[in-house]
């Protein structure tokens, strides 16, 4: 069974366009993270959502909002896509906000390619 | 806020060779460390941690890093790498604060045969 999940793996848009990228997570951890790889292979946390509530904003265009229905699912929207947003998005999962004795367990990944 | 320096952004070896990646954190009280691997098209998979006690910590694949705290070092390093070792290596660090890891920005190890 996956345990961190998204959807779509790889999504190819056209500028201007809105698209979603899911994530599920059936460990049972409380806080989910977005992070974003950039073509440099650069990790960098955009979002962190513990039990649904908005913990960490990293300096991110509002043109990106997170969704979090419930604890196992973090939803990343992205409205007027831009050719920059081009990247690898990952979304990850850990128990509690620190990563303690498993750190983060990641999805593997969205390649999003914005043309 | 932390922050990680990986000196090396690609390292070659030949196969059998022993490597070390280098990782460098920002000083502060108390950290966790962790060493992450990603295999190409792959998301990100947890190699070793550093929590606390013993300072030199191992991974099932013959991995083994050393928390040097003085240095604030956690280095990776195999005494004798395999093709199939031929990824990219993040380090990451956490303080026990609350806050995110922070990665660093990569080391590619290619190993040749």
């Amino acid at each position: 069974d996956t345990a961190v999940s998204q959807t779509p793996k790889y999504l190819v848009t056209q500028m201007g366009n809105d698209k979603s990228i899911k994530c599920e997570q059936n460990l049972g951890h409380d806080t989910m993270y977005w992070y974003k790889q950039d073509s440099k292979k650069f990790l960098k946390i955009m979002f962190s959502y513990n039990n649904k509530e908005l913990i960490i904003n990293e300096t991110v265009p509002n043109r990106f909002s997170p969704k979090s229905p419930d604890k196992a699912h973090l939803n990343l929207h992205i409205n007027s896509l831009e050719l920059g947003d081009s990247a690898v998005y990952f979304c990850a999962s850990s128990q509690d906000p620190v990563p303690g004795d498993y750190g983060y367990t990641f999805g593997s990944g969205t390649r999003l390619t914005v043309v | 806020a932390q922050s990680v320096t990986q000196l090396d952004s690609q390292v070659p070896v030949f196969e059998e060779a022993p490597v070390e990646l280098r990782c460098n954190y920002s000083s502060s009280v108390s950290v966790y460390l962790f060493w992450y691997v990603q295999y190409p098209n792959q998301g990100l998979q947890l190699l070793l941690k550093y929590l606390s006690g013993s300072t030199l910590v191992e991974s099932i694949n013959g991995f083994e890093a050393e928390f040097n705290k003085s240095q604030t070092s956690f280095h990776l390093r195999k005494p004798s790498v395999h093709i199939s070792d031929t990824a990219e290596y993040f380090c990451a660090v956490s303080d026990p604060g609350n806050t995110p890891l922070v990665f660093g920005k990569g080391t590619r190890l290619s190993v040749i045969a």
